[in-house]
């Protein structure tokens, strides 16, 4: 199977505009997560979506948000950039069940706020 | 916030020697995963504990999980100058709280060949 797709991997944007993040899951899974990641913070949950349903989200402003099609796949969008947006935003997809599976990351998109 | 706190936060070692990384978390959990991520690339999955299992292996890792100490170790046997990363423990906590794991801060590990 393929593993999970992120685009674009690199992206360079300037304070106040908008992105798009795009993933795709592993075939089958129906279970997208977000996740932030800067040398300060570390790690941090944004927000995960199962059938097309924001099902959990993390402590982010609303400048932060998701959405996931009837195919899986998942975007999540940040408008209004700040420069401490600049980060490495990671998905992860799973099967879904509560608690039970793992969760497959994908490569990352690399965003840099200017 | 970070739940769990991963100890050391460095090691660096000889190839050959074994490695063993540590994690501590502070709620109960339905599992706790371990990750690996080279140079800020994505994370890669080693290996998933669930909360009701005490020890797994998987080639040359062995993870044990204590809960009533709220801890994790993850040993890599006879390491290898390619197994140098930064090493995540990730906890479920499960619950309402779906889809999300909680990472601690890392183990930065170094293999000199």
């Amino acid at each position: 199977k393929a593993g999970v797709t992120q685009t674009p991997r690199y992206l360079i944007k300037t304070r106040g505009q908008q992105v798009t993040l795009s993933c795709s899951p592993i075939s089958g899974h129906r279970s997208v997560s977000w996740y932030q990641q800067t040398p300060g913070q570390g790690l941090q949950f944004l927000f995960e979506y199962f059938s097309e349903t924001q099902r959990n989200k993390g402590n982010f402003p609303g400048r932060f948000s998701g959405r996931q099609f009837s195919n899986s796949r998942s975007e999540m969008n940040v408008s209004t950039l700040e420069l401490g947006d600049s980060a490495l935003y990671l998905c992860a997809s799973s099967l879904g069940g509560l608690g039970m599976y793992e969760q497959f990351f994908g490569p990352g998109t690399r965003l840099t706020v200017l | 916030s970070q739940q769990g706190e991963e100890d050391p936060q460095a090691l660096s070692i000889q190839e050959g020697e074994n490695a063993t990384m540590n994690c501590s978390y502070k709620t109960s959990i339905n599992n706790l995963q371990w990750y690996r991520q080279n140079s800020g690339r994505g994370l890669v999955h080693l290996i998933l504990i669930r909360s009701n299992e005490r020890e797994k292996h998987s080639g040359r890792l062995r993870v044990t999980l204590d809960t009533s100490k709220k801890s994790s170790s993850l040993l890599i046997t006879a390491s290898r100058a390619a197994d140098t990363a930064s090493y995540f423990c990730a906890t479920d906590p499960g619950s309402s709280n779906t889809g999300k794991l909680i990472f601690g801060q890392g183990t930065t590990l170094q293999v000199k060949p």
